[in-house]
């Protein structure tokens, strides 16, 4: 079976600080693979999303950036952590078929201070 | 681009009472539509898909492309319903970007 890792669950970073949160998914192969902060009022807004190794596809223009170093790894980073970016992060993926259903992580509530 | 528009942030219903959660979409091409829920303290989860044409406990929904609506229904709804409720749009194809409405938090009171 399939399983969906994220990590950590709850992070308080300073501002102007590092910020790495890593997904990784089980059972399965060649995995879309996103990136999504869950908001009050804002619902899921899609952050990044990637259909293969090296190939990420941004939809917000910000101050985070993803990677995907292997097949089943999606890594969201920051480099200098701002007060906005204070949120619930999900992780997802969905196999590379039509009609497919997505699998959601636990999520990451980070708080910036 | 890809849109998807849920009109309520809120929905209060009684025990038995029909409910409709409304979802509109903007896509050029043919969509793929779902609805995911989220009930407290579980992780957000498929409940339906507009290809299945199928009724998950009891949810229906029909893709009006005239519309280009996806709203999600229910003629009895029951406590165990209250969640957050979100309509999702996938382009289709080799279209794998899959896009989110703020959802619809639904509580159904006894």
């Amino acid at each position: 079976s399939q399983t969906i890792h994220q990590w950590p669950a709850t992070l308080v970073q300073p501002v102007g600080s590092p910020l790495s949160l890593e997904c990784t998914v089980e059972g399965t192969s060649n995995p879309n693979l996103y990136w999504y902060r869950q908001a009050a009022g804002r619902g899921l807004q899609l952050l990044f999303y990637s259909v293969g190794i090296g190939q990420i596809s941004s939809e917000v223009p910000q101050n985070l950036s993803a990677s995907r170093p292997q097949d089943r790894q999606f890594i969201l980073s920051s480099k200098k952590l701002l007060l906005s970016d204070s949120g619930f992060y999900l992780c997802a993926w969905s196999r590379q078929v039509v009609n497919t259903e997505a699998f959601f992580g636990q999520g990451t509530r980070l708080t910036v201070v | 681009a890809q849109r998807v528009t849920q009109p309520e942030k809120l929905l209060s219903v009684f025990k038995g009472a029909p409910v409709e959660l409304k979802c509109n979409y903007s896509y050029s091409g043919s969509p793929e539509l779902f609805w995911y829920v989220q009930y407290s303290r579980q992780r957000l989860q498929l409940l339906l898909r507009h290809i299945s044409r199928e009724s998950i406990k009891g949810f229906t929904a029909d893709l009006n492309k005239g519309e280009t609506s996806f709203h999600l229904k229910k003629p009895f709804a029951q406590e165990e319903d209250s969640a957050m409720y979100y309509c999702a749009l996938s382009g289709g194809g080799s279209n794998y970007k899959l896009t989110f409405g703020k959802g619809t938090l639904l509580t159904v009171n006894p």
